[in-house]
């Protein structure tokens, strides 16, 4: 099974900060790779897909990149929505693991 | 507007089993490029990947909630649905039901996934 995981877990950012997120795989996974964004008491929201492709509507700011065991979420100035928690996930059509989360919050 | 909505009981027992569906609205459950999920997430914890189910029947499930999960579709209806056996205290959390699309992208030649629509989750409680 493909394991993943986020560091850091947890992140304390200002309004305006630049963010990295990395998320790890176990085993190459091509670019078979999602990030979602997930608000407390909601259902998560697709940002990214195939490890680099903005979901519509998704801001500018976000933008993913990697292939193989190795991605990145880059919020590139982080605003006051963005505090959140951030999910990758590795899904095809017969998986689906996510990683453990990383947290965002305000410094 | 795709839209997807959970129901089922909220508290169940230890040892039972939890029984849930997920209702679509907007479109069709016949759609040869969706696969329909469950996700849950424990209190304070993170996501779990259940299972998925295509209309055709073909299932998928995590290993590690195998012998314990079953997924079916029921087309007439344009629902799915959860059964999650032998529960203890630790499956308790928001359930979620999802569709996850398959979309074939030119640049790399390969199919990409990735979960379009949720419902709002349904807590589960397993408790005596």
């Amino acid at each position: 099974d493909i394991q993943l995981t986020q560091s850091p877990s947890f992140l304390s950012a200002s309004v305006g900060d630049r963010v990295t997120i990395t998320c790890r795989a176990s085993q190459a996974i091509s670019n078979s790779l999602v990030w979602y964004q997930q608000n407390p008491g909601k259902a998560p929201k697709v940002l990214i897909y195939a490890a680099s492709t903005l979901q519509s509507g998704v801001p500018s700011r976000f933008s993913g990149s990697g292939s193989g065991t190795e991605f990145t979420l880059t919020i590139s100035s982080l605003q006051p929505e963005d505090f959140a928690t951030y999910y990758c996930q590795q899904l095809n059509n017969y998986s689906g693991t996510f990683g453990p989360g990383t947290k965002v919050e305000i410094k | 507007q795709l839209q997807l909505q959970e129901s089922g009981p909220g508290l169940v027992k230890p040892s039972e089993t939890l029984s849930l569906s997920c209702s679509v609205s907007g479109g069709s459950i016949r759609i040869s490029n969706s696969y329909w999920d469950w996700i849950r997430q424990s209190p304070g914890k993170g996501l779990e990947w259940l299972g998925s189910i295509h209309y055709g029947g073909n299932t998928y499930y995590n290993p590690s909630l195998r012998s314990r999960v079953t997924l079916s579709v029921d087309t007439s209806k344009n629902q799915f649905s959860l059964r999650l056996t032998s529960l203890t205290a630790a499956d308790s959390g928001v359930f979620y039901c999802a569709r996850h699309v398959r979309e074939y992208q030119d640049e790399t030649g390969l199919y990409h996934y990735y979960i379009d629509v949720w419902g709002e989750g349904t807590t589960v409680a397993v408790s005596s």
